[in-house]
């Protein structure tokens, strides 16, 4: 079953204007990570945030969570044309500590 | 470092054949992970090993089965390969007592 859900599926920008993308989850967790694919890749790790923190930074990348809503959000600012890929947020969801729930990604077209 | 590695890169298969899908990591970690992806939804965990000779049902785990005989390397098999499994599988590791998890490239199987 899936426990992240991306909001919005697909989102297309300018290059420099910044990208915003949501995740839902529904249970309680211990970590929140976000991931990004690009096209034909495998999935590479960008930043964790854990149930205890609210706000993350990591270069261009702003993480932001709300446990209270069960939801999470990615920023990433001054988009650049290698941004161009798919984000997928995943939760370890309290059950447990060895597996991770996915959602089904957030497709973020960056154009020059 | 060459870090997650997987073989082979593509396959065609007919209805009814088996194959196996290697996956080898050389950074010693202790979890590895089989997971397909198929469009429009996030990755779904198939089985996963928490250490050499051991594994354990993940998600979807009806059509498929793993060996760990050695800790670099995780096997998947399709014994009886059917159209519904057709999919790009990847596999992860991930070290005992963190969060993160590396993944390989990926291989894309079309079953007909």
């Amino acid at each position: 079953s899936q426990q992240g859900e991306e909001d919005p599926q697909a989102l297309s920008i300018q290059e420099g204007e910044n990208a915003t993308m949501n995740c839902s989850y529904k249970t309680s967790i211990n970590n929140l990570q976000w991931y990004r694919q690009n096209s034909g890749r495998g999935l590479v790790h960008l930043i964790l945030i854990r149930s205890n923190e609210r706000e993350k930074h990591s270069g261009r990348l702003r993480v932001t969570l709300d446990t209270s809503k069960k939801s999470s959000s990615l920023l990433i600012t001054a988009s650049r044309a290698a941004d161009t890929a798919s984000y997928f947020c995943a939760t370890d969801a309290f059950r447990s500590n060895y597996q991770l729930i996915w959602g089904a990604g957030t497709k973020l077209i960056i154009k020059p | 470092n060459a870090g997650v590695t997987q073989t082979p890169k593509f396959r065609v298969l007919k209805t009814g054949q088996s194959m196996t899908l290697l996956c080898a990591q050389d950074m010693n970690h202790e979890y590895m992970y089989w997971y397909r992806q198929d469009p429009g939804m996030g990755l779904r965990l198939i089985h996963y090993s928490v250490g050499e000779g051991t594994t354990a049902k993940g998600e979807v785990p009806d059509g498929y089965n793993v060996s760990r005989l050695k800790k670099q390397n995780f096997l998947l098999g399709l014994e009886s390969a059917a159209p519904s499994q057709t999919s790009v599988y990847f596999c992860a590791s991930k070290r005992a007592g963190t969060d993160t998890q590396y993944f390989g490239p990926g291989t894309r199987l079309t079953v007909l």
